[in-house]
């Protein structure tokens, strides 16, 4: 099964306002990586933060941390028309040799 | 530039025809992986290779083989497609080191097979 469940399954907004995705696993990890797709191109990883930190921030997108919820936000600020892709979270799960995805969040924003 | 190059990017082929995809980076990663993605299930891992000569599987190996001869190639080979294979497939590399993805990956643009 599939250690990382992201919600909502979908998302839409206005440019300008800000997007909270969210990110639970099952497992105790070592990283949690947040990647964003394009329609039908390749992931491009955005931030990785390790298991003990708790909060992790890159440009307009603010990372945060629960491991005793097992679970991660991802928030992009002020959101573009251009940030409108799909969001994935992805864990390494303690003694793992891979990264374990969730199924996506999809985002559209609106201009 | 950094990347990870797939070939082909589209492929229609018939059941049971061989097929391989191929995968290269030029980012000297030890680790490589090849994942396929289908609509509601995310990205599974199919095999990785954590170094040249060493491969393991992932969580949906059946029906795919993998070789790992050089550091920079890391081939996916479907030796008799069917067509629950049809797919988007992805290969991926990264410096990760053993027992921990501590480091990000390197994604390739995609290979959309269609196997009818």
């Amino acid at each position: 099964s599939q250690q990382g469940e992201e919600d909502p399954q979908a998302l839409s907004i206005q440019e300008g306002e800000n997007a909270t995705m969210n990110c639970s696993y099952k497992t105790s990890i070592n990283n949690l990586q947040w990647y964003r797709q394009n329609s039908g191109r390749g992931l491009v990883h955005l931030i990785l933060i390790r298991s003990n930190e708790r909060e992790k921030h890159s440009g307009r997108l603010r990372v945060t941390l629960d491991t005793s919820k097992k679970s991660s936000s991802l928030l992009i600020t002020a959101s573009r028309a251009a940030d409108t892709a799909s969001y994935f979270c992805a864990t390494d799960a303690v003694a793992g040799n891979k990264l374990v995805f969730g199924a996506g969040t999809i985002l559209r924003v609106k201009s | 530039e950094a990347q990870v190059t797939q070939n082909p990017r589209y492929l229609i082929t018939v059941t049971g025809k061989k097929l391989t995809v191929t995968c290269s980076q030029n980012m000297n990663h030890e680790y490589m992986s090849w994942y396929r993605q289908d609509p509601g299930l995310g990205l599974r891992q199919i095999y990785y290779s954590m170094n040249v000569e060493v491969t393991d599987k992932g969580d949906v190996p059946e029906g795919y083989k993998v070789s790992r001869k050089e550091k920079r190639n890391f081939p996916l080979i479907l030796e008799s497609p069917s067509p629950n294979q049809t797919s988007l497939y992805f290969c991926a590399s990264s410096t990760s080191g053993w027992y921990t993805m501590n480091t990000e990956a390197f994604f390739g643009q995609g290979t959309r097979l269609t196997v009818v």
